[in-house]
């Protein structure tokens, strides 16, 4: 079956640096989603990646590794405002996505 | 504003009393999905849309009926909803299939209690 796993929770402190991992198994792969989502919101979009390497944007950095099946979101700089959980998506060979349960992240002053 | 707007945002409902939750795009989007969200559960699809006319089954479509007659809306029937069905539902669109080119935009989700 088609799985992807993400820590259920993660805690940091205000102003420090935090990665976010995403390890899957899918049938196929065409690329791989990070969405943040804060609570009792809609998903909203961070980062695609598809090839191997890391994508930067602003203090969002996303990683992948196809060959390990492998993605982390890094968190730069972290600002109170960061505290939601972050889903990790995969597109199988259908692109059909495939969903993480998500990885709650608790920001402490 | 470009937006997905879901309706209602909150519904209390008994067993067994046909319900709709609406859910219109302003974006001219051809696909349209629905996904309920449960606690420890990623998201899981419901019914997708590729365009007008044009529906198919995701990961959970039992107790779920969708139809796309206008581009912009794509409403989601329970048609005698059970309490395994309360969950927060979102609605979302992108213009075509989801891509890294069409990432999807979502609703603000419908919360569902069915009693």
């Amino acid at each position: 079956g088609q799985n992807i796993d993400q820590p259920t929770e993660m805690t940091a402190t205000e102003g420090a640096i935090v990665q976010i991992n995403c390890t899957y198994q899918t049938s196929g792969f065409n690329g791989l989603f990070w969405y943040q989502q804060h609570a009792g919101e809609a998903p909203t979009f961070l980062s695609y990646n598809v090839l191997d390497g890391l994508e930067e944007k602003g203090r969002f950095s996303s990683f992948l590794s196809r060959s390990k099946g492998y993605s982390y979101l890094l968190l730069k700089e972290l600002q109170m405002k960061d505290s939601a959980s972050y889903l990790c998506a995969v597109m199988d060979s259908n692109y059909q996505l495939i969903w993480g349960a998500g990885t709650k992240l608790i920001i402490k002053p | 504003e470009a937006q997905v707007t879901q309706n209602p945002r909150y519904l209390i409902t008994v067993t067994g009393k046909k319900l709709t939750v609406t859910c219109s795009q302003n974006m001219n989007h051809e696909y349209m999905s629905w996904y309920r969200q449960d606690p420890g559960l990623g998201l899981r699809q419901i019914y997708y849309s590729m365009n007008v006319e044009v529906t198919d089954k995701g990961d959970v479509p039992e107790g779920y009926k969708v139809s796309r007659k206008e581009k912009r809306n794509f409403p989601l029937i329970l048609e005698s909803p059970s309490p395994n069905q309360t969950s927060l539902y979102f609605c979302a669109s992108t213009p075509g299939g989801p891509s890294g080119a069409n990432v999807l935009t979502f609703g603000a989700g419908s919360r569902l209690t069915v009693l």
